[in-house]
C-alpha cells in the first residue's frame, strides 16, 4: 500500500536558523513527489515537483531533493512567512491517485 | 485569473440534514478531486472524476456523493448518512489526471455539525 510519512509533526526555528523537513515513502514505481504549502483556513499550494531519485529544485529559500526512499526539504536562513504547513505527496504507477502526508508545522520566530 | 473557487467558506449542518459545496473551475481541466482534510491527517481522496458524466469513489466516499455534469463544476453533497461531518473539505483539478501531474487546490470549505 502506498505511505506517505513526514516528520517532525511540528518545527519550532528562529529567523535564520536553517534546518530540513523529511518526507519518507513507499509506493510501487515511483511517478511523481509532490511538495505543497498550506497556510491556514487555506487550500495547498503547489511547491515542487520530484520524479527521479537525484533531483534537487530551488525556490528562495527552500530547496527540495529526492532519493529513493524519502525526500527533503531544506529551508536556509527562515522568514517568519515562512511559517506554513508544508505537505509532501506522492502518486505511484499503480493510479493517479496523489497520496499525502500529514503534514510538517512550521513556526518560524522573528 | 484562473482557478478553483470553491463555496461557501464555512457550512453548517442540522443533524439529518444534506448539504452541497461547490466547486467551480475555469483551468480548462479534465480532472477534478474532492479532499477531506482533518487535523492531524494527511488528505483523504472522497472521489475523483476524470470526464464530464464519469466519477470514481475514493477511499471514504461513504456517505458522500457527487455529480459531474459540466467540466467546471464537481459539487459534493454530503449526506445525513455520513455521521462525523466536520471537516475542512478541499477540491482541487488536474489537466487530466492520467501522468501524475501537480494539483490546483481551491481556498476549502469548513464544514461544522450544529
Amino acid at each position: 500500500e502506498d505511505q506517505v510519512t513526514q516528520s517532525p509533526e511540528a518545527l519550532r526555528l528562529q529567523e535564520g536558523e536553517s534546518s530540513s523537513l523529511n518526507c519518507s515513502y513507499t509506493v510501487s514505481g515511483l511517478r511523481g513527489l509532490f511538495w505543497y504549502r498550506q497556510d491556514p483556513g487555506k487550500g495547498p499550494e503547489f511547491l515542487f515537483t520530484l520524479y527521479s531519485a537525484g533531483e534537487e529544485k530551488e525556490k528562495e529559500r527552500l530547496k527540495a531533493t529526492l532519493t529513493k526512499k524519502e525526500s527533503f526539504l531544506h529551508i536556509t536562513a527562515p522568514k517568519p512567512e515562512d511559517s506554513a504547513t508544508y505537505l509532501c505527496a506522492v502518486i505511484g504507477n499503480g493510479g493517479f491517485k496523489t497520496i499525502f502526508g500529514a503534514g510538517t508545522r512550521l513556526f518560524v520566530k522573528a | 485569473d484562473g482557478g478553483i473557487t470553491q463555496s461557501p467558506k464555512y457550512l453548517f449542518r442540522k443533524e439529518g440534514q444534506n448539504v452541497t459545496l461547490s466547486c467551480e473551475q475555469n483551468l480548462n481541466h479534465d480532472a477534478m478531486y474532492w479532499y477531506r482534510q482533518d487535523p492531524g491527517q494527511g488528505l483523504r481522496l472522497i472521489y475523483y472524476s476524470q470526464i464530464v458524466n464519469d466519477f470514481q469513489k475514493g477511499d471514504i466516499a461513504e456517505g458522500y456523493s457527487v455529480s459531474r455534469e459540466k467540466k467546471e463544476s464537481f459539487p459534493l453533497t454530503v449526506t445525513s448518512a455520513q455521521k462525523n461531518p466536520t471537516a475542512f473539505y478541499l477540491c482541487a483539478s488536474s489537466i487530466d489526471g492520467r501522468r501524475g501531474e501537480k494539483l490546483f487546490f481551491g481556498s476549502g470549505t469548513q464544514l461544522s455539525v450544529l
